[in-house]
């Protein structure tokens, strides 16, 4: 049974930088179907895709508008996918979801999400 | 970066049938554009419902169905249950601009 569980600070400073990382458990994040990645969702609005990576190609596929502030990387040894994003402002405080994705196209599966807050 | 667009809210009948659009800002919707359709409850992750335009998860219940429509990506709901109502999310594959979310449509059933 796939299940996909993030982790990480629940509450992040202006300026400092987010590392959370989902522990995938019931696939590997090395097969060959799929990409893994992150998407979230501030408190009450609408979803927005971060990005993903793909194990075989090490390629990565990032939002524009975040490409500059966001790394996804993948742990095979450990089974997990990673996602940093540096220079967090109040805007950034959401629900992070880590997903697989088939292909670069879409998720098929969610994990429960974790919330972070950006707050002095 | 595109627009992807969706009706910010639809009220169906329990028993009825209700169709969600998601409509692009840069022209119509194809199949290449790999429409996804996600569902969400308060307080729970997004589950996947539709992807690739109308292909089914073993989870997806049989009364929702995905399609081409008027130029727009469409979620049909066919038989509305109580348990439908919920907030509904169509993605949209823009090649190597990547996806975007539509705004989210808020399903009632009454």
């Amino acid at each position: 049974q796939l299940q996909l569980q993030e982790s990480g600070p629940g509450l992040v400073k202006p300026s400092e930088t987010l590392s959370l990382t989902c522990t995938v458990s019931g696939d590997s994040i090395s097969n060959s179907d799929y990409h893994w990645g992150w998407i979230r969702q501030p408190p009450g609005k609408g979803l927005e895709w971060i990005g993903s990576m793909y194990y075989y190609s090490g390629n990565t596929y990032y939002n524009a508008s975040l490409k500059s502030r966001v790394t996804i990387s993948l742990d095979t040894s450990k089974n997990q996918v990673s996602l940093k994003v540096t220079s967090m402002t109040a805007a950034d405080t959401a629900v992070y979801f880590c997903v697989r994705v088939l292909g670069p196209t879409g998720p098929d599966f969610w994990g429960q999400g974790t919330l972070v807050t950006v707050s002095s | 970066q595109a627009v992807v667009t969706q009706e910010p809210s639809l009220t169906v009948s329990p028993g009825g049938t209700v169709t969600l659009t998601c409509g692009s800002s840069i022209g119509t919707v194809t199949s290449g554009h790999y429409p996804y359709w996600f569902q969400q409850k308060p307080g729970q992750a997004p589950r996947t419902l539709i992807y690739d335009t109308n292909n089914k998860h073993p989870w997806t219940p049989a009364r929702f169905s995905g399609s081409l429509l008027g130029g727009k990506g469409a979620l049909t709901l066919s038989g509305a249950q109580p348990e439908d109502e919920a907030d509904y999310y169509c993605l949209l594959s823009y090649g190597a601009a990547g996806p975007v979310f539509g705004g989210g449509t808020k399903l009632t059933v009454l």
